[in-house]
């Protein structure tokens, strides 16, 4: 089955810089790779996601790229905000009603 | 449109009593997947459903879990003779049609909050 390492666990970062969270995954035929933000007590969110037949996708702040053939991901947010602390998963799965299989986490924060 | 709602939020049981969480989809979606998470913990996958039938089971115990979605109501997570290791957040998602271009996309409800005492 599939398995997906996220690294760092834990990562803090000063108001305004850029973090970096980065994920590799088992399964070749994975070609959906989501990012959740869950905050303390809360459900996890869907913030961006990415599928296989592109490399980069941004939003905003956020950005995620995506290397097939070395089979990693990589969250990217720039100008942090406090806000922006939580914690944050990755996950793969396969398009069309597959499960994802879940990266630990990483929880961010931001300090002001 | 509300989203997906899960209910209760919190569940206290003693050890050997069942414990039923209840899942409603958001409005148009028919798949609804539950994950538990435990402490510092990501999420699991446990089973994935649609209306009256389990599609894959593959992440749930064998034994005392029990997970269905009938045509009318709620999914039901169901865990009978419950055991302290049972105490965790259960989320459940769901997912739209497949016909949709959003149909890989889950989102995820509140949780419920299992204690085993």
């Amino acid at each position: 089955g599939e398995n997906v390492e996220q690294h760092p666990s834990t990562l803090s970062v000063q108001e305004g810089d850029s973090a970096v969270i980065k994920c590799t995954y088992s399964d070749s035929a994975s070609n959906y790779f989501p990012w959740y933000k869950q905050e303390l007590g809360k459900r996890p969110q869907l913030i961006i996601d990415i599928r296989s037949n592109v490399g980069e996708k941004k939003d905003q702040r956020i950005a995620v790229t995506l290397n097939k053939t070395a089979k990693h991901f990589s969250l990217h947010i720039t100008e942090t905000q406090p806000e922006d602390s939580a914690v944050y998963f990755c996950a793969a799965s396969m398009e069309g009603y597959s499960t994802l299989t879940f990266g630990k986490g990483t929880m961010l924060l931001v300090s002001p | 449109n509300a989203g997906v709602m899960q209910n209760p939020r919190h569940l206290v049981r003693r050890r050997g009593q069942e414990a039923r969480l209840r899942c409603s989809p958001m409005k148009g979606h028919s798949h609804v997947y539950w994950y538990r998470q435990l402490p510092e913990e990501g999420l699991k996958f446990m089973v994935y459903l649609q209306k009256e039938n389990i599609i894959d089971e593959s992440g749930m115990p064998k034994e005392r879990f029990s997970a269905e979605f009938p045509k009318e109501g709620p999914s039901i997570l169901r865990i009978q003779q419950v055991v302290r290791g049972d105490s965790a957040a259960y989320f459940c998602a769901s997912s739209p049609p497949i016909w949709t271009a959003s149909s890989y996309e889950q989102y995820f409800g509140p949780g419920t909050r299992l204690t085993v005492t």
